[in-house]
């Protein structure tokens, strides 16, 4: 039982490049989620899936980009990438249920614009 | 969601109880309180959660005011690997986002 899977789990890009975060899920849950964590910070809500199909804004949605390809995936997008990017990237997932199990989260990618 | 409200650090013997407060004064009534930890730079974790009633299980008990403005994490007998930044976040999953609103928590250190 894997729960949320996350690659790569390091990065290291130039400013500039494009790159994908890549986030699957083995739980049948309905809702994922893309949060960012800057060092000494709480994690900060990118765009969330709450539905197969779709998607939505966050806190800090800007510069990126989402995809919800299946129940299972949710990849995050950098088009351009910029050095305000270095962050530590989290996935998580939720059935959407009130007062079910909370969001189970992946390890993280740790992602370095240079 | 409800704003929430920790001490920014606590220190802790090991072997004895942690007790984390938490206040979140401004919870509606059917925001649950949840409460998770990050270990390192890894992943939040879950600990426990809970509406009204307070809740045990095998991490720790979370106790809830009667007027639910405030709640504290019990870790009965912490150890080293207890360790971690601790979050209460107050939050209701039948809402458009549906997602956990973290602050920035308490760094909980357990000291030998």
């Amino acid at each position: 039982n894997a729960g949320v899977t996350q690659t790569p789990k390091f990065q290291v890009l130039k400013t500039g490049q494009s790159m994908t975060l890549q986030c699957a899920q083995d739980m049948n849950h309905n809702s994922m989620y893309w949060y960012r964590q800057d060092p000494g910070m709480g994690l900060r809500l990118i765009y969330y899936s709450a539905s197969e199909g779709t998607t939505d804004k966050g806190e800090v949605p800007n510069g990126y980009n989402v995809s919800r390809l299946n129940k299972r995936e949710f990849s995050l997008r950098l088009e351009s990438a910029a050095p305000s990017q270095t962050s530590v990237y989290f996935c998580a997932s939720i059935q959407s249920t009130p007062g079910e199990l909370p969001q189970h989260f992946g390890d993280g990618t740790r992602l370095s614009i240079l | 969601d409800a704003k929430t409200t920790q001490p920014t650090s606590m220190d802790c013997a090991e072997g004895r109880a942690a007790n984390l407060p938490c206040n979140h004064s401004t919870i509606s009534g059917n925001e649950y309180v949840y409460w998770y930890r990050q270990i390192h730079s890894q992943g939040p974790q879950y600990i426990i959660h809970g509406l009204k009633n307070n809740e045990t299980n095998e991490m720790a008990s979370l106790i809830i005011t009667e007027d639910r403005k405030s709640s504290t994490l019990i870790l009965p007998h912490a150890t080293l690997r207890d360790t971690a930044v601790y979050y209460c976040i107050a939050s209701n999953y039948g809402g458009s986002q549906g997602n956990l609103i973290f602050g920035k928590g308490t760094k909980l250190s357990v000291k030998p």
